[in-house]
């Protein structure tokens, strides 16, 4: 299986400044058809799990553009440009190139 | 679009529990759906059925394969995860997902229904 290793576990960020999120892979994340399947996901409190970004750097469809993702292989990154107080929550990235999917542990980002 | 799951509750040990994903907004069969689950130790992947135009194939997490099994009721819009043989240590909120028409990306998500497996 594909071990993904979030860090940091926990960030405290203070409203208006960025914050970011690493990920890696144990593995290459590029699937048979060429993509590299690296997805960040959201999980704010009581809220269900909400698709951020797909592929690395896509933004899902009504995800703001604070939001960011980049990375290549393995080292993988989620920004936010300038966190809001609504970002609160745990943050996961997910590999979907390889069965069976997995996930990091999740980075609890809380607001100073 | 939405994703609707109930289903959970209480179940001893040994016991059988059947999820289900009701899907709104869209046809469920036309896209592959997974089964998710989250403890305190973080989400795990379970499955996935393919859509009805690719079969309806599953594939399922080697730790619950011949325990757990994905199904699908078209006239009800409404994936199923049927489990069977439950462990305390499947306690669990349990999602579902859709898989997006290209690539393997899960675009939408339900808000989870809580399985707890006491005696």
């Amino acid at each position: 299986d594909i071990v993904m290793t979030q860090t940091p576990l926990s960030s405290g960020v203070t409203l208006g400044q960025p914050a970011s999120i690493s990920c890696r892979s144990g593995q290459s994340l590029v699937h048979s058809d060429g993509n590299t399947y690296l997805n960040w996901l959201q999980q704010r409190p009581g809220q269900p799990l909400r698709l951020l970004i797909y592929r690395v750097s896509n933004r899902f469809s009504g995800v703001p553009d604070r939001f960011s993702g980049s990375g290549t292989g393995t080292d993988f990154t989620l920004n936010i440009s300038r966190v809001e107080a609504e970002d609160a929550g745990v943050y996961y990235c997910m590999q979907g190139a390889r069965f069976p999917y997995t996930f990091g542990q999740g980075t609890n980002l809380e607001l100073k | 679009v939405q994703l609707v799951e109930s289903g959970g509750g209480l179940v001893q040990p040994g016991g059988s529990l059947k999820l289900s994903c009701a899907a709104s907004g869209f046809t469920l069969s036309s896209y592959a759906i997974h089964w998710v689950r989250q403890t305190s130790g973080g989400l795990e992947w379970l499955g996935r059925m393919r859509s009805k135009a690719n079969g309806d194939a599953t594939i399922y997490l080697g730790s619950v394969q011949g325990r757990f099994i994905i199904s699908r009721d078209e006239s009800k819009n409404t994936a199923f995860l049927q489990m069977h043989s439950l462990e305390t240590e499947d306690t669990a909120v349990y999602y579902c997902s859709r898989q997006a028409t290209t690539g393997t990306t899960l675009d939408s998500w339900g808000q989870g229904t809580l399985v707890t497996v006491s005696s």
